[in-house]
């Protein structure tokens, strides 16, 4: 049962413009959420989180929103980037467990 | 400045043989992960070791053993391959806390036949 989901596998955007990257989950008592952004042949690197006591987060042309009620969080990129070509996870973690969960990953493609 | 170090790159191996994937970090992190990716299913948690001389179970453990051999170390082992374990494996590291974000290596492509 996939805890965390991400339901577009792929995203293409022009460059300039905004790209916004989904995930849904279903465990309530996940407290922390991540997203990470992974090159081909090179490792996850960290880009963004956010606490769930907080529904907005930001760092330069990247802002997390978190819904608790509808359990979605989004990614916004703006603006995008050809270089924020990327494979972007979603992970969500809960407190005490030490366990971070991964979603399956959307492509994302900025045109230039 | 290394972060974390994952070895080998590639592996080749036959069904039934056996490897240990190796993984160090030099960030004096107390936590440390095993991960898999494969093509529609994201990172999916093998191992973890929440502190040196601790490991557990995560998502998908079966098949694989692990080995906390001391603060910064963390092996993987494959007793006997399968090609179900054909993958890309990922360790990763950090402070156990969830304000410290994992630190993945580069990862092990490994190919099972």
């Amino acid at each position: 049962d996939q805890q965390v989901k991400q339901n577009s596998p792929s995203l293409s955007v022009q460059e300039g413009r905004i790209s916004i990257l989904n995930c849904d989950y279903t465990n309530s008592m996940f407290d922390y959420f991540l997203w990470y952004k992974k090159y081909p042949a090179e490792g996850p690197t960290f880009l963004i989180s956010i606490s769930s006591i907080k529904d907005k987060n930001e760092d330069g042309r990247f802002t997390v929103f978190l819904n608790k009620s509808a359990k979605h969080l989004s990614l916004h990129i703006v603006p995008s980037q050809p270089g924020d070509s990327a494979v972007y996870f979603c992970a969500a973690y809960f407190s005490g467990t030490y366990k971070y969960i991964f979603g399956t990953g959307t492509r994302l493609k900025v045109l230039a | 400045n290394a972060g974390v170090t994952q070895t080998p790159k590639f592996q080749v191996l036959k069904t039934g043989q056996s490897m240990t994937l190796q993984c160090a970090q030099d960030m004096n992190h107390n936590s440390m992960y095993w991960y898999r990716q494969d093509p529609g299913m994201g990172l999916r948690l093998i191992y973890y070791s929440a502190s040196e001389g601790t490991t557990d179970k995560g998502e998908v453990p079966n098949g694989y053993n692990v080995s906390r051999l001391n603060k910064r170390e963390f092996s993987l082992r494959l007793e006997s391959a399968a090609p179900s374990q054909t993958s890309v494996y990922f360790c990763a590291s950090n402070r156990k806390d969830r304000d410290s974000p994992l630190h993945f290596g580069n990862g092990t492509r490994l190919t099972v036949t």
